[in-house]
């Protein structure tokens, strides 16, 4: 099993719609989890960081699942300019930093 | 505010010629600094890792390498390039000992080696 797995998509999803994706990770002992944003021939950008107790960003909620090993992001009322690349990041105790190879969102108007 | 600088942009090199690239972070001290390189259509690699002035880890064993000559500077450095190193380069920094560790990336290098 992969450190850490997302489905690569594209996700075509039409404008105002909810959608949501999930992340993989195979170390019961992670620790910190993130979700970045990452548009074409951009460096990635921090979006939000994953609680366990999940957590609310506006238009976007994160959620853990520690017992069956995922996160999620939901996206609500999507919007064109949410149309780019998710990376799931999932930090270890050894400090060893895994990303995921994300998962493509294109929003249709 | 913290900011991170790379440069440069984009860079076309052959075969076989050396490379550096510089990364600095302004706003904060002691960071954790970061190389990765995403290749086409692939996912973002770590390549080197620093704690500290000196302090250097390399995930991927190649012929790249990198040096920490001062706190907030890092740099990404081969003595021979191949065509395999071409890529997108980025570097990041997080605060070091955090319990969040967000890392915080710069604009990256895109480099084309020919």
């Amino acid at each position: 099993r992969k450190e850490v797995e997302q489905d690569p998509g594209p996700f075509n999803v039409p404008e105002g719609a909810t959608v949501a994706f999930n992340c993989t990770y195979s170390n019961s002992a992670s620790q910190s989890f993130f979700w970045y944003r990452q548009d074409c021939r951009k460096e990635p950008k921090l979006l939000m960081s994953v609680y366990s107790s999940g957590n609310e960003d506006g238009r976007f909620t994160a959620q853990l699942n520690r017992a069956s090993q995922y996160i999620s992001l939901l996206i609500r009322d999507s919007k064109l300019s949410d149309s780019a690349t998710y990376l799931c990041v999932v930090n270890n105790r050894d400090d060893k930093i895994i990303f995921g190879k994300g998962t493509r969102l294109h929003i249709l108007p | 505010s913290q900011t991170i600088h790379q440069w440069p942009a984009t860079l076309v090199q052959p075969v076989g010629s050396p490379l550096s690239l510089e990364c600095t972070v302004e706003g904060t001290s002691n960071p954790n600094l970061y190389w990765y390189r995403q290749a086409a259509g692939r996912g973002l690699q770590l390549l080197f890792y620093s704690v500290g002035i000196g302090q250097i880890s390399s995930e991927v064993p190649q012929n790249l390498s990198a040096s920490r000559p001062q706190d907030r500077q890092f740099i990404l450095s081969s003595k021979k390039l191949l065509l395999s190193d071409s890529g997108f380069y980025l570097c990041a920094w997080s605060i070091a000992g955090g319990a969040t560790y967000e890392q915080y990336f710069g604009p990256g290098t895109r480099l084309t080696v020919t």
